[in-house]
């Protein structure tokens, strides 16, 4: 597609439940990231994939926090046990090239609230 | 530690005025990258510009404009005769280099609200 596609754009979600959240990156791109904006913050980097492996995974706040990328283009970020710390803005980004220096695009984003 | 800091929570002027907006960034790195992303009430965050620690040339791009200065560790943006377009929430971010697994992320600050009023 012509930008970064994320779906759904909104979730609303009950404490305790699984979500899954999903990020169509620019076609071409090898590198993929995830952030998460709470309200009047800058985004927080939680991971970034380089091909279909999770290059830095180190934002993941805690083992409730997973995503994949199987087939190096489409991935998916799951959330379980939600708490409502969890409800946040959700941006995926893709780039082109080695390395993650390139320039990133930005879906518009999943909104994630947790009741 | 990593950490950019922007002072101006929000501003407001008038459509025509000048403005700049503050970047202060922490790192341990000699290579690095700074960046300016824009976003506007949509969401989603638009790349603006990418800077590499070597290189210290100020930039112009139309109404845009960055000044980074290594011995203050800033990268300010100017925007001259802003528009009402130009509202939005500006970021500053900076990327390390070759740091092991933080390669590639971004550090971003926490924005500036941007108003330009008619």
């Amino acid at each position: 597609g012509a930008g970064v596609s994320q779906t759904p754009s909104n979730k609303v979600t009950e404490k305790g439940k699984y979500v899954e959240l999903r990020c169509d990156p620019i076609s071409g791109h090898t590198a993929l990231y995830w952030y998460r904006q709470s309200l009047g913050q800058g985004p927080e980097f939680l991971i970034y994939f380089q091909g279909t492996g999770a290059a830095d995974d180190s934002g993941l706040p805690n083992d409730r926090f997973f995503a994949v990328r199987p087939e190096g283009s489409v991935s998916t970020l799951k959330i379980q046990r939600t708490e409502r710390g969890d409800s946040a803005v959700y941006l995926c980004a893709s780039s082109f090239g080695t390395g993650g220096i390139t320039e990133a695009f930005f879906g518009q984003g999943t909104r994630l609230t947790v009741v | 530690a990593q950490k950019v800091t922007q002072a101006q929570t929000e501003i407001s002027v008038v459509e025509k005025e000048d403005v700049t907006l503050d970047c202060v960034y922490e790192t341990r790195d000699t290579t690095y990258y700074l960046f300016w992303y824009k976003q506007p009430p949509s969401g989603e965050l638009v790349f603006l510009i990418r800077r590499n620690s070597f290189d210290e040339q100020n930039e112009i791009s139309g109404r845009y404009s960055w000044n980074f200065q290594k011995s203050t560790s800033s990268f300010n943006f100017t925007i001259t005769a802003s528009q009402v377009v130009d509202s939005a929430v500006y970021f500053c971010a900076l990327s390390e280099a070759g740091y092991g697994g933080s390669q590639g992320n971004l550090i971003f600050g926490k924005g500036t609200k941007l108003s330009v009023k008619p």
